[in-house]
């Protein structure tokens, strides 16, 4: 089936920008969860949700990073005023209900570059 | 300091090479433990996962945790070109399926044949 996808790919932005980068989790998973991964560094947590409650958003970097998903499938990772150590990959990860800590379903990832 | 130790390499082996790869661990809460392969411009893949100290065994893999020394390993035997990747461990908190992943930096190998 089809899995965790994520768009755009790809994204430029000039430092100030604001940009929204979506996920489209695997169907009927309830858990989402986005990371971000620098260049040469491991991924790194950023915000978990169950349905469409935001349960931990303890790794959101600054107020600048909003994330939402708002009917509990889609979710958008906003960033306002960008700026260059935004750059990085942001990842989208999805679990199904009753999944054990290793089942965690990663998207491509968007690759987003402020310049 | 980081909760969670990986070396970065990058590592180059030849092909059929017995590869190790290792992290290491300060925070003792951690209990459940994966290893994932990440290819050029994709998202992690699950590669192998343990719970408790030990070894797990599948096919050209072995994960080998050791909690009282903070220290996993993950071997891979006959590796292959195809074995080219990165290679991430991971470690969770809880055994459910919402919580979050805290990742090593990633080690680079290349098998060269």
């Amino acid at each position: 089936g089809a899995g965790v996808s994520q768009s755009p790919r790809y994204k430029v932005a000039k430092r100030g920008q604001d940009v929204a980068l979506r996920c489209d989790p695997i169907s009927g998973h309830v858990s989402l969860f986005w990371y971000q991964q620098a260049l040469g560094q491991g991924p790194e947590f950023l915000t978990y949700f169950q349905n469409e409650a935001q349960l931990d958003k303890s790794g959101l970097p600054s107020d600048r990073f909003f994330a939402e998903r708002p009917e509990g499938s889609v979710s958008t990772l906003k960033i306002q005023r960008t700026q260059q150590e935004d750059s990085a990959v942001y990842l989208c990860a999805s679990s199904p209900e009753g999944a054990k800590f290793y089942e965690q379903y990663f998207g491509p990832g968007t690759r987003l570059t402020v310049t | 300091q980081k909760e969670v130790e990986q070396d970065p390499g990058p590592l180059s082996v030849p092909e059929g090479a017995i590869v190790s790869l290792n992290c290491t661990y300060s925070n003792s809460a951690f209990q459940y433990f994966m290893w994932y392969r990440q290819y050029s411009r994709k998202g992690p893949e699950l590669l192998m996962y343990t719970y408790s100290s030990g070894n797990k065994e599948d096919g050209r893999f072995t994960a080998q945790v050791d909690k009282s020394s903070k220290y996993i390993s993950l071997f891979i035997r006959d590796s292959q070109p195809s074995d080219s990747a990165t290679y991430l461990c991971a470690m969770s908190k809880l055994g459910g399926g919402g919580n979050k992943l805290t990742f090593g930096t990633g080690t680079q190998l290349k098998v060269e044949l």
